[in-house]
């Protein structure tokens, strides 16, 4: 159980044009799901807090127009990247929020997206 | 602001051998602490996650502690084996859902 699925896995495209990713949970519904980019040798840092019909909670530093976010469903995040630029390649994780009965809900993480833009 | 520090960077060990892994964070106000290990270029596999009331979780030869008043958790992996290689990352979530993470161990296991 608590499978999270993001698509594509890895996409190039060309500077300028906007790429949609998507997180997916499958066998939950999950009213939170989190977006993180990962650099080389780094670690994840979180951009968003996505909660589901709700404008989503950016990281201070993220450009919100640049990285948009939409939960339009309780299974279905989006992140768009916005006329996309050589340093926004990275790889992009998405995380779905599963409520605990006590204590903080845990998440469960995607497999990551690899974006590379020419 | 929470930091999570993550001690060694890297790590590299004959197979067979035990080793511990540390982490430590700065904020006492602790919800969870997860470790989670993390292959090159894929997503992160949950591998323990220990509770603010618990001081530590099992998983076959793996062992997480947690120690709330030093902020120190330790990934204890009993045995270790060439599959075994990998990024191991610490995550510490407090009073809101957010995760912060270390920056990792990178360890490889020598056959």
């Amino acid at each position: 159980g608590a499978v999270v699925s993001q698509h594509p896995s890895r996409v190039i495209c060309k500077s300028g044009t906007s790429v949609k990713i998507e997180c997916r949970s499958l066998d939950f519904q999950a009213t939170t799901m989190f977006w993180y980019r990962q650099f080389p040798k780094q670690s994840l840092m979180l951009m968003a807090t996505s909660n589901e019909g709700s404008k989503a909670t950016y990281e201070q530093g993220v450009e919100k127009d640049k990285f948009l976010i939409n939960h339009a469903s309780l299974t279905l995040s989006t992140l768009t990247v916005t006329s996309a630029h050589p340093e926004d390649s990275s790889f992009y994780i998405c995380s779905a929020s599963l409520p605990a009965l006590a204590g903080a809900d845990e998440q469960f993480f995607g497999p990551g997206t690899r974006l590379t833009v020419l | 602001k929470q930091e999570v520090t993550q001690i060694p960077a890297a790590l590299s060990v004959p197979e067979g051998e035990n080793l511990v892994l540390n982490c430590s964070f700065t904020d006492s106000a602790i919800y969870n602490l997860q470790w989670f290990r993390q292959d090159p270029g894929k997503g992160l596999t949950s591998l323990l996650l220990i509770q603010s009331s618990q001081r530590e979780q099992t998983s076959g030869r793996l062992n997480a502690s947690l120690d709330k008043s030093s902020g120190r958790s330790t990934l204890y992996i009993a045995a270790s084996q060439p599959g075994d290689s990998a990024t191991y990352l610490c995550a510490f979530q407090g009073g809101s859902e957010k995760l912060v993470f270390g920056k990792g161990t990178k360890l490889t296991v020598n056959p």
